[in-house]
């Protein structure tokens, strides 16, 4: 299975600061047709999981421009230009390259 | 709007047989082009891939589930479902059905259901 792991675990910001959540992958998670295999999710307290960022940068349908994916290969970066209330939750990346997807731990965003 | 509604029974006695069902509306189960699955969360820790089948039935299992967990689906109704057998309190956690893309993103969730395995 690969292994995803995430950093920080915590991430208490304060509103209107950017942030950054670090994902990585035990392989390389770049296929022969050159998209990285690799979503980021958000789990908001009592909520589903919702798409952010699918294939490394791409942004879900109806998500702000304030997030955005980046990385290639096994190191990959969520990022967050301007925090807002509503961004709380636990952040999961997940690898969808191969069976079984994996998650990565979760990292719990929280207002300061 | 596609929507994914669980529905299953919520408490379970250990060695019993999980049988979830997920209700979709807003898309075809036997004619889109995405696949459809489940994923599980135990109370407090990270998300699980169960599996996933296609519309050509081609099925796919968690190998650490495998042995356990079958999905099935019926057309008539628009709904797939979840059973997994000898259920322990390991297995406790909310299941939620999702659609996937051909990439292996899930789109769209269902709001889960809490699955609680206890004597």
């Amino acid at each position: 299975d690969i292994v995803m792991t995430q950093s920080p675990l915590s991430l208490p910001v304060t509103p209107g600061e950017p942030a950054s959540i670090s994902c990585r992958s035990g392989l390389s998670l770049l296929h022969t047709n050159g998209h990285n295999y690799l979503d980021w999710y958000l789990q908001r307290p009592g909520q589903s999981p919702q798409l952010l960022i699918y294939l490394g940068s791409n942004r879900a349908s109806g998500v702000p421009d304030r997030f955005s994916g980046s990385g290639s290969g096994a190191v990959f970066t969520l990022k967050i230009s301007r925090v807002e209330a509503e961004d709380v939750g636990v952040y999961y990346c997940m690898q969808s390259l191969q069976t079984p997807y994996t998650f990565g731990q979760g990292t719990k965003l929280e207002i300061k | 709007q596609l929507q994914l509604e669980e529905s299953g029974p919520g408490l379970m006695k250990p060695s019993e047989t999980l049988s979830l069902t997920c209700s979709v509306s807003g898309d075809s189960i036997s004619t889109s082009d995405y696949y459809w699955g489940w994923i599980r969360q135990p109370p407090g820790k990270e998300l699980e891939w169960v599996g996933s089948f296609y519309r050509s039935g081609a099925t796919f299992y968690n190998p650490s589930l495998e042995s356990r967990v079958t999905i099935s689906v019926d057309t008539s109704k628009n709904q797939f479902s979840l059973k997994v057998t000898s259920m322990t309190a390991a297995d406790t956690a909310v299941y939620y059905c999702a659609r996937q893309d051909s990439y292996g993103y899930w789109d769209y969730w269902g709001q889960g259901t809490l699955v609680t395995v206890s004597s």
